[in-house]
């Protein structure tokens, strides 16, 4: 248990559909973060948000929109998303980002297949 | 661009030792973190070195040569629940974590 939980832990969803994941962080911390895991490859960092602002976004389609209402709440939209983009997506979250001590603690993971 | 490589995939004997190779190209360096992954779970936090050498925690070492853009693991008296993917990854001159692909390490009895 790390502290940052996600839900739901498994996702099956079409190409037409609009869902979205949520992460929740009990730890106090201000960043939280969002990565795309797939197999035998880097996790791909797609969004930051430090104190509720987006800091970073790395070219991610529109078809993912991030939002961060609070310090410790995090949710990944999704809409009209492609085969290639089924992987295992996972929240993190760090006392702030940047600094050069940065721990993050990841939430277990969201498992996305899109059909 | 930025690099990071490690090993796909390593096997190892209970009780035995293992060292996990990383070495790095990345604009600016503020630190180096391993994690480790079990399948579906969460990674979770195991070393953090900034400065050259070595640092010891329990059965797991990490070492660091910022000159050379090299790291590794070791893990020491191999456990069955030892068998995980092993993440090396480096914190960049914007603070930022570029990761590698990780190791996958399965021990064998």
């Amino acid at each position: 248990e790390t502290g940052v939980t996600q839900t739901p832990r498994h996702l099956v969803m079409g190409m037409t559909n609009k869902k979205s994941l949520k992460c929740e962080q009990h730890l106090g911390h201000n960043a939280m973060y969002w990565y795309k895991q797939s197999a035998k490859k880097p996790l791909e960092l797609m969004f930051v948000y430090n104190f509720k602002e987006q800091t970073e976004n790395n070219s991610v389609p529109s078809r993912f929109s991030p939002e961060c209402p609070n310090s410790s709440h995090l949710f990944l939209h999704l809409h009209t998303l492609q085969p290639e983009d089924s992987a295992l997506y996972l929240c993190a979250s760090s006392l702030e980002s940047g600094g050069s001590y940065n721990e993050q603690f990841f939430g277990p993971g969201t498992r996305l297949t899109v059909l | 661009g930025q690099n990071i490589d490690q090993p796909t995939e390593m096997t190892a004997t209970e009780g035995a030792i293992v060292q996990i190779n990383c070495t790095y190209q990345t604009s600016g360096f503020n630190g180096l973190f391993w994690y480790q992954q079990h399948a579906g779970e969460a990674p979770t936090f195991l070393s953090y070195n900034v400065l050259d050498g070595l640092e010891e925690k329990g059965r797991f070492s990490s070492f660091l040569s910022r000159s050379k853009g090299y790291s590794y693991l070791l893990l020491k008296e191999l456990q069955m629940k030892d068998s995980a993917s092993y993440l090396c990854a480096v914190s960049d001159s914007n603070y930022q974590l570029i990761w590698g692909a990780g190791t996958k390490l399965i021990i064998k009895p």
